[in-house]
């Protein structure tokens, strides 16, 4: 089952901050972000396994409440080239393939 | 290191005609699947396979085979084309399984039958 994403689109100024949601109703084991520029293939951002850890990646964020299940993608004072569409990806304890959410296309403008 | 490369980049197909995708992965990785991406679906799990010569269904497997007789490379075969596969596809592979590995992507195959 696809995990849920929100917003589906946001739209920033340069420097502004964004958070993305991802939540599922089943118990996840982990969670993945990928960025997909228009044209191109997604790319990994990072992944977060239960435990409810928080990771970083320069100015862009992660954090994963297991309980609650659900993640969510913090994009800090946004550059120009944070703009594309961010992926979701979930695993769950009993099923390691990856199920990906609808995704948010994330725009900034100078 | 080209990582993962799909041929071809770009199809057109009638109704009915057959094709074949192929997919290289130079990472020696276990894992790989083929997803579809449509627009405001994300992107879906057609097959996959956790090691040469194994393969398995994912969400969207109707009208799809697929074939790993080396573990580099990963084909997803149409059998008779329909108008509803119009879609990107794009082939990803892992070390391990999605649950605590990356998936790295190929550029992706634009398909549109008409």
């Amino acid at each position: 089952q696809q995990p849920v994403q929100s917003p589906q689109a946001v739209i920033l100024r340069e420097g502004e901050d964004a958070v993305i949601n991802c939540s599922s109703s089943k118990a996840l084991y982990s969670v993945h972000w990928y960025r997909q520029k228009h044209g191109e293939a997604p790319v990994f951002l990072m992944i977060l396994l239960k435990g409810g850890e928080q990771k970083g990646h320069d100015k862009i964020s992660a954090s994963f409440n297991e309980k609650k299940q659900q993640s969510s993608l913090y994009l800090t004072a946004s550059q120009l080239s944070y703009s594309g569409t961010y992926f979701c990806g979930t695993t769950l304890s009993n099923d390691y393939k990856l199920s990906f959410g609808a995704g948010t296309t994330v725009t900034v403008r100078a | 290191n080209a990582g993962v490369t799909q041929t071809p980049k770009f199809r057109v197909l009638k109704t009915g005609q057959s094709m074949t995708l192929l997919c290289a992965q130079d990472m020696n990785h276990e894992y790989m699947y083929w997803y579809r991406q449509d627009p405001g679906m994300g992107l879906r799990l057609i097959h996959y396979s956790v090691g040469e010569g194994t393969t398995a269904k994912g969400e969207v497997p109707d009208g799809y085979n697929v074939s790993r007789l080396k573990k580099q490379n990963f084909l997803l075969g149409l059998e008779s084309a329909a108008p509803s596969q119009t879609s990107v596809y794009f082939c990803a592979s892992s070390y391990e399984t999605g649950q605590n590995s990356p998936l790295h992507f190929g550029n992706g195959t634009r398909l549109t039958v008409t």
